[in-house]
Order: structure tokens, then sequence, then C-alpha cells
């Protein structure tokens, strides 16, 4: 059974590019949320979706989008980088219930590694 | 500012000694839970606890959840090289819209010397 799969692990970017990052939630999880973990800081929590929709959002630029899949998959899009981007993105996925409610215990991937320069 | 903070930020120790971390915040949280971090991996679970005043142990570790489930705290017995990580606590804020926005505290990292 795999886990949380995150890709790429490690990217490169210049200033003012665009990022695309991707994310496998483990099976039989529905829901994934996307954080960013600056070095020495603890995970910041930029936005969740669930049945293909943003259903929250922490206090990230629009700068920040992202799109769920029919097959509960995730990509986090991160437009005109900027040298604080640089930084381990983290992707963890959850499973929601049929009340709606999403299970509090997440499991993590890997991360990617986004280095701006 | 964090919306949970973490004591202590660094903790280094020698193989054997006892030690605890603190996770504390104004806030109420309808549960918590502990991961421990290796560089350059993601998080892992270790415990969540939902009811206050809780108590759960996992071999040398003992977790407790504050009465008023506003803290939390992290005790290690005896403890091993192995033990040595980030040390993150995050907690899951009101069920007012059935989301489980997790918010992170910036992590307890803990060295065990040999």
């Amino acid at each position: 059974d795999a886990g949380v799969t995150q890709s790429p692990t490690h990217l490169i970017k210049t200033r003012g590019q665009q990022v695309t990052l991707r994310c496998s939630p483990k099976s039989g999880h529905d829901t994934v949320s996307w954080y960013q973990q600056a070095l020495g800081q603890g995970p910041q929590f930029i936005f969740q979706y669930y049945e293909e929709e943003e259903r929250q959002r922490g206090n990230f630029p629009d700068r920040f989008s992202g799109h769920q899949f029919p097959n509960y998959s995730s990509e986090l899009n991160v437009n005109a980088l900027l040298l604080g981007d640089s930084a381990l993105y983290l992707c963890a996925s959850s499973y929601t219930s049929g009340t709606g409610r999403s299970n509090t215990e997440a499991f993590f991937g890997q991360g990617t590694r986004l280095t701006v320069v | 500012t964090q919306l949970l903070e973490q004591s202590p930020q660094f903790l280094s120790i020698q193989e054997g000694e006892n030690l605890t971390v603190y996770c504390n915040s104004s806030s109420v949280f309808s549960s918590l839970q502990w991961y421990r971090q290796e560089p350059g991996e993601g998080p892992v679970l270790l415990v969540t606890v939902v009811t206050g005043g809780e108590v759960k142990k996992l071999k040398r570790l003992t977790f407790q959840f504050g009465d008023a489930r506003k803290d939390s705290s992290l005790h290690i017995t005896a403890a091993q090289p192995g033990d040595t990580g980030l040390y993150l606590c995050a907690g899951e804020m009101g069920c007012v819209d059935n989301n489980n926005d997790m918010r992170f505290g910036a992590g307890t990292r803990l060295t065990v010397k040999p």
C-alpha cells in the first residue's frame, strides 16, 4: 500500500518562473492538504482540497493555487516565484467521512524541496 | 506569531536522560497531534489526543492533552539516539465548518547524544 507520494523530490527554479508540484494521496484517502515549511520552521497551511474543490485556505497569496483531480491526486501551482518561496512543500492526505468531517489523522509525503534562485 | 508555541526550541541531551517538551496555545483545539520529522522527510504521525486530560503512551513516549485542550506535553523516558528529530505539535481548529485545518507549532529539535 503506497503512502503519500510527491514529485519531484527536488526542484530549482528562477525568480519569476512558475512551478507545479504533484501529490498522490494514500490509498483510501480523498482529501489533500498542502503545507509550506521554511527552514527551521513548522509547516504552514496553504490550502485543502476535497471533492475537487478548495475548501479551506491559509494566509497565502493568490500566486498559490491548486487543483484536485477525480482520482484525488492534487497539484500545487506557484506563479511569479519569489526567493522567499524557497521551502519544503508538504502534501498531507486524509479521509473525509460521509458527514463531511475530515479525519484528523493526516499522513504526509516526503515533500518537494523547492529552491528559487 | 505561531498559534502553537513549542518549547524548548532546541534540546540536546545525553542518552538515557528523560525530557519533556511542551506545546501551548491560547486557543482550544478539538484534537492535537504530535509528529516527528527527520531532515528531508515529511512529518510522521506519533499520536492523536482528543479528550481533555487524556494521556497516551507509546513505548517510552508519554503524551498528555491539557484539561482545557489548549496545551499538550510529550515526555520521553530514557532517550536514545534514535529519538533525535524535530518534534511537531499540530492542533485542529474548531469544527464550525467541518474542516480539519491543522495548525503546526515551530517544533522542538531534539538531539540525543550517545
